[in-house]
């Protein structure tokens, strides 16, 4: 159990619609970072928080969108979606701060699009 | 730009070795190691930092040539447990190599 919770685990939805996928980070961990995944691919890199303020950005598209609240939960928020979007979305938390420790990674919130 | 892995698949024997590379065309501060089980979230194995220190696994080993922006896993003795996808991680943006599959059989 790393201690990131990633809800939900499972979401099956339509094209066109709106999901949010939320994240629990580690007690204690400051930074968030938001991870596609697609089947038998690597990660992809789309957005990091540090306690509340948007870090990093990589490959997100403008559909999506995330935040990080006060209590340090993450949101990520997809809209319009498509069938290409369908994957599994890793979120993952560290320290924080300019050097990156260990990630810790939640197991995951798997989309389906049809 | 993520960095690229060599070999990009690889199958071993229980008790074989493996090495594993990672190059990257940006400078490297930082390299992070981990290791994806199929259906499962990527598990932490090693943080390789400027300067030589190294902290992670004690029964896997890395290499870190910060000039030639270039890092390698070392597998040793390999176990059915090894098997997965292994990809190693930049500090720029934490972004993760082309991941490498590793299977292991008896």
């Amino acid at each position: 159990d790393s201690g990131v919770t990633q809800t939900p685990k499972h979401l099956i939805t339509a094209t066109g619609q709106r999901v949010t996928l939320r994240c629990s980070p580690r007690s204690g961990d400051l930074s968030v970072y938001w991870y596609q995944q697609s089947l038998d691919q690597g990660l992809q890199f789309l957005i990091q928080y540090y306690n509340g303020e948007e870090r990093a950005k990589g490959n997100i598209l403008e559909r999506f969108s995330a935040q990080q609240f006060p209590d340090l939960h993450s949101e990520l928020n997809l809209s319009s979606l498509e069938l290409g979007d369908s994957a599994l979305y890793f979120c993952a938390s560290s320290g924080g701060g300019r050097e990156i420790g260990e990630l810790f990674f939640g197991e995951g919130s798997r989309l389906t699009v049809l | 730009q993520q960095p690229v892995q060599s070999p990009q698949a690889v199958i071993l024997r229980e008790g074989e070795d493996a090495v594993i590379n990672c190059s990257s065309s940006k400078a490297l501060y930082s390299v992070h190691w981990y290791r994806q089980k199929h259906g499962e979230a990527p598990v932490f194995l090693m943080i390789l930092l400027k300067g030589g220190e190294q902290k992670g696994h004690e029964k896997i080993s890395a290499s870190f040539n910060e000039k030639k922006q270039q890092s390698s896993l070392y597998l040793t003795a390999s176990q059915l447990s090894y098997s997965g996808t292994y990809f190693c991680g930049t500090r720029q943006k934490v972004t993760f190599g082309t991941g490498t599959k590793l299977q292991v059989i008896p």
